[in-house]
């Protein structure tokens, strides 16, 4: 059974710090690998997909990268903002039944 | 073009009664997936779907769940005779095919009283 963890739990830092963020997963025949960003009250917003063969994907100040052996991902957020303050899940997809496996997530809080 | 969208936003019932949640795919999405997130936890697997039939329902916590889908367009899940434990934010998500980027609705929030 795939299980995913994400450690800490909660992250406070002060603007302007670059961070990352950890994920890991205990079956490492995965399909590919989300992070979302789900603010309070919302829904989850994909931020970065890594397919099982890539190494890692960016977009804006934003890169995930994938270590599929050692069931790894890292979310790097370079020069935070108190705008970036969020929780950010990591799920991975593993199996032909298509269902992500979700970590509980890291609560961000971006100090001003 | 438009997200995943679903209905109602928040649904507050009583305990017992029947409830049924609305999720309306990005156009074209063939895959579509319900999960659950209840208050500090994690978001669960529910039932995914390929076109309008379900080759996945595993994560169904109980017989009182169930959920269809019409074509590749509308689905609706079924709660019956709620309960408390019930209660959850209810997501569904649609991607253009299976082991594909998932694009997730706004949730319902459903509260049993």
């Amino acid at each position: 059974k795939q299980e995913v963890t994400q450690i800490p739990a909660a992250l406070s830092v002060p603007e302007g710090e670059n961070l990352v963020l950890n994920c890991s997963f205990t079956d490492s025949a995965i399909y590919n690998l989300q992070w979302f960003r789900q603010d309070p009250g919302k829904g989850l917003t994909s931020l970065l997909l890594i397919q099982s063969s890539q190494r890692e994907q960016t977009s804006g100040r934003l890169n995930a990268s994938l270590d599929k052996s050692s069931g790894r991902s890292t979310l790097y957020i370079a020069a935070s903002q108190p705008g970036d303050s969020a929780t950010y899940l990591c799920a991975v997809l593993t199996g032909a039944n298509s269902k992500l496996t979700f970590g509980k997530g890291i609560t961000l809080s971006v100090r001003p | 073009g438009a997200g995943v969208s679903q209905s109602p936003s928040n649904k507050v019932t009583e305990k017992g009664k029947d409830v049924e949640l609305r999720c309306d795919p990005i156009s074209g999405h063939t895959a579509l997936y319900w999960y659950r997130q209840r208050l500090g936890q994690g978001l669960e697997f529910l039932i995914y779907f390929q076109g309008n039939s379900a080759p996945d329902k595993s994560g169904l916590p109980s017989d009182r769940f169930s959920a269809e889908r019409t074509g590749e367009s509308v689905s609706t899940l079924t709660i019956q005779r709620t309960q408390q434990e019930d209660s959850a934010v209810y997501l569904c998500a649609s991607s253009p095919g299976p082991a594909r980027e998932q694009f997730f609705g706004p949730g319902t929030r459903l509260t049993v009283l």
